[in-house]
């Protein structure tokens, strides 16, 4: 899973919190993404960042929320606005927007109920 | 839109036998082509990708791409598959707006 770190693997919340989701990487790269997987579904575009202090939104940003302060972490807040947020959530960071090939972290699932 | 399909929920082949999963894109200008796979439980690991050039991309595990301009195509071969090459395998493709797009998944089985 490369230089991608997520944490932590398994997370457990109750319905109406908020969850923050860690993702940190150590390969220099400037940009980084959230997916959100489901099955049958592949892999969907939550938010990007191509720099630091700059991100935007994926296809299905509704109910998420993202910083990019520093240019090894990229964390997603799930809100309580998210209206189904049970999914196993892949974090990855590329070397920059363009031709480059995606590095994935081992991946977050998370259940609320 | 730009788009990518992968027609094949689940391929069976026999271990020895060589293996293709099928991806069809749609993409305005030139595409940037990508295959990944997917472990139980896991993130998922570069395989190859078509930037420019041959036709014919090889990259890890003995895998190996063919870009067809024509039919806008770019499948995943292996001559002789493995056990251990079962996995969930994903085609993607980069937008103009630099965001990947990724298709649905095909969950390869080798049969021993």
């Amino acid at each position: 899973d490369g230089g991608i770190t997520q944490s932590p693997k398994y997370l457990f919340r109750k319905e109406g919190q908020n969850v923050t989701l860690s993702c940190e990487q150590n390969l220099n790269h400037d940009a980084m993404y959230w997916y959100r997987q489901d099955p049958g579904q592949g892999l969907r575009l939550i938010y990007y960042s191509q720099i630091v202090n700059d991100f935007q939104k994926g296809d299905i940003a509704e109910g998420y929320s993202v910083s990019r302060e520093k240019k090894e972490s990229f964390p997603l807040t799930v809100t309580s606005a998210q209206k189904n947020p049970t999914a196993f959530y892949l974090c990855a960071s590329s070397v920059g927007a363009g031709s480059y090939e995606q590095y994935f972290g081992p991946g977050t699932r998370l259940t609320v109920t | 839109a730009q788009s990518v399909a992968q027609p094949e929920d689940q391929v069976n082949v026999a271990e020895g036998n060589p293996l293709t999963v099928k991806c069809t894109y749609s993409v305005s200008g030139n595409p940037y082509l990508f295959w990944y796979v997917q472990y139980p439980n896991r993130g998922l690991q570069f395989l190859l990708k078509y930037i420019t050039g041959d036709n014919l991309v090889k990259g890890s595990y003995g895998f190996e791409a063919e870009f067809n301009k024509s039919q806008t195509s770019f499948h995943l071969k292996k001559p002789s598959a493995l056990v251990s090459d079962s996995a969930l395998y994903f085609c993607a493709v980069r937008d103009v707006t630099y965001k990947y797009i990724f298709g649905t998944g095909t969950r390869l089985k080798v049969l021993a």
